[in-house]
């Protein structure tokens, strides 16, 4: 989905190193989410923000951080990568006022860690 | 605790063929579910979902979902395969009750359509 974009794409980097990647959507919405995709796991979710105040820890937060820096932008720091942090990532985002909560994703961003 | 069941990692079917991807699910309450697709280098893309009403619901591309309560699934259809049907399928599932309104993923399951 074009309204949500994701940067970088690809990012090859070593064990120890600092990553942000960035997210950032132009559909309005109030909800966003960091996901990673392992193959075989299926998603699970990183952590997810419902208003730039609001900051919560997902399932597998550890090892992650993230910064709602306004309601467009959404960005996810590994503050020191190792590798079993080899992933796609995803992040997405929902309008708060469907109760629905279906959820628009960006293309990803594939993550290695050397 | 809610979770997603994707019981088939992989489904092969021939073009023209009927297909069909598995999904259970498990919650608190009721649910609301959604089916995603994700064809390569790409992100996930919204199919269709279920919020209440008819148990059959109809979304994109030709494919089709049936809700059924008292065996917790929500299996994917669509009639007649196509080549280009093949990506990875997803199965999602929130409990309607809760306010916090995160979505639970399955595994995924890669659906191959041969010509």
């Amino acid at each position: 989905d074009a309204d949500v974009t994701q940067t970088p794409r690809n990012r090859i980097t070593k064990t120890g190193k600092r990553i942000m990647l960035e997210c950032s959507q132009t559909k309005g919405h109030d909800r966003m989410y960091w996901y990673r995709q392992d193959p075989g796991l299926g998603l699970r979710l990183i952590y997810y923000s419902f208003d730039v105040k609001d900051i919560n820890k997902g399932e597998i937060s550890d090892g992650y951080s993230v910064s709602r820096q306004a309601q467009a932008k959404f960005s996810l720091s590994l503050e020191s990568a190792i590798p079993n942090q080899t992933a796609l990532y995803f992040c997405a985002t929902s309008d708060l006022a469907s109760s629905y909560n279906e959820q628009f994703f960006g293309p990803g961003t594939r993550l290695t860690v050397l | 605790a809610q979770s997603v069941a994707q019981p088939e990692d992989q489904v092969n079917v021939a073009e023209g063929n009927p297909l069909t991807v598995k999904c259970t699910y498990s919650v608190s309450g009721n649910p609301y579910l959604f089916w995603y697709v994700q064809y390569p280098n790409r992100g996930l893309q919204f199919l269709l979902k279920y919020i209440t009403g008819d148990n059959l619901v109809k979304g994109s591309y030709g494919f089709e979902a049936e809700f059924n309560k008292s065996q917790t699934s929500f299996h994917l259809k669509k009639p007649s395969a196509l080549v280009s049907d093949s990506a990875l399928y997803f199965c999602a599932v929130r409990d309607r009750g809760s306010t916090l309104g995160r979505l639970y993923f399955g595994r995924g399951t890669q659906l191959t359509v041969w010509p």
